[in-house]
């Protein structure tokens, strides 16, 4: 079964600051993977994914991230942060192959951003 | 990006009432659609994948007469929370799309039964 986590439940910064949101997966497969933003009371917002190639992924918001096979890790980045980045943010692990189609979520890390 | 719509954004009903969640892709038809359901401060949780014109898949624990899915067209799914009490009151999220794409979701749709 596939699983997502995120260590970090709770992470500030201040603003300026670069920024890491960890996330480590489990899959039996070449896992497809992707970051969302979630304002609070708001749907998510898709900030990058990972399908293959090139295993450094640009997204919105000059955010970044990083697919590491060896170490079963996507994490997020970005070099500075901006206030309006204050958000929670969720890795997902899913598949798009036939009914496969299922998203798993990590908890969540919820960023906070010092001015 | 795709947009997905949801509505409406907040309902408020009364215990023992049906509430009716709609999902809309605006610009793209989606051949399959997930209903998710997120506690305060927690993670989604996927409640049921639909895929136009067949039933919906539940997820264990997940009551399929107690929420009801309707993917009748390749644009619009819902989900009736029926016979609704307190602790059914979340945020619900749908997401939708294509075959091989990623999932696009909507804004999400706050339940308070009171």
């Amino acid at each position: 079964a596939q699983s997502v986590t995120q260590p970090d439940i709770h992470i500030t910064v201040s603003e300026g600051a670069s920024l890491e949101l960890r996330c480590n997966y489990s899959y039996g497969a070449t896992p497809y993977l992707f970051w969302y933003v979630q304002s609070p009371g708001q749907g998510l917002q898709l900030l990058l994914k990972y399908f293959s190639g090139d295993t450094l992924v640009q997204g919105i918001k000059g955010f970044e991230a990083e697919f590491k096979r060896s170490q079963s890790s996507f994490n997020l980045r970005k070099p500075s942060v901006h206030w309006s980045d204050a958000a929670e943010y969720f890795c997902a692990v899913g598949a798009f192959t036939g009914g496969g189609n299922k998203l798993t979520f990590g908890t969540g890390t919820q960023l906070k951003v010092e001015l | 990006g795709a947009v997905v719509s949801q509505h409406p954004s907040w309902v408020i009903c009364k215990s023992g009432t049906s509430v009716k969640i709609e999902c809309r892709s605006l610009d793209f038809q989606a051949t399959t659609m997930f209903w998710y359901r997120q506690f305060p401060k927690q993670s989604l949780m996927l409640m049921a994948t639909s895929n136009e014109g067949s039933k919906a898949t539940y997820e264990q624990g997940v009551e399929k007469d107690k929420f009801l899915i309707n993917h009748a067209s390749l644009t619009l799914s819902t989900l009736t929370v029926t016979s609704a009490h307190p602790e059914d009151s979340s945020f619900y999220i749908c997401s939708a799309r294509l075959t091989g794409r990623e999932a696009f979701f909507g804004q999400g749709t706050r339940l308070t039964v009171v």
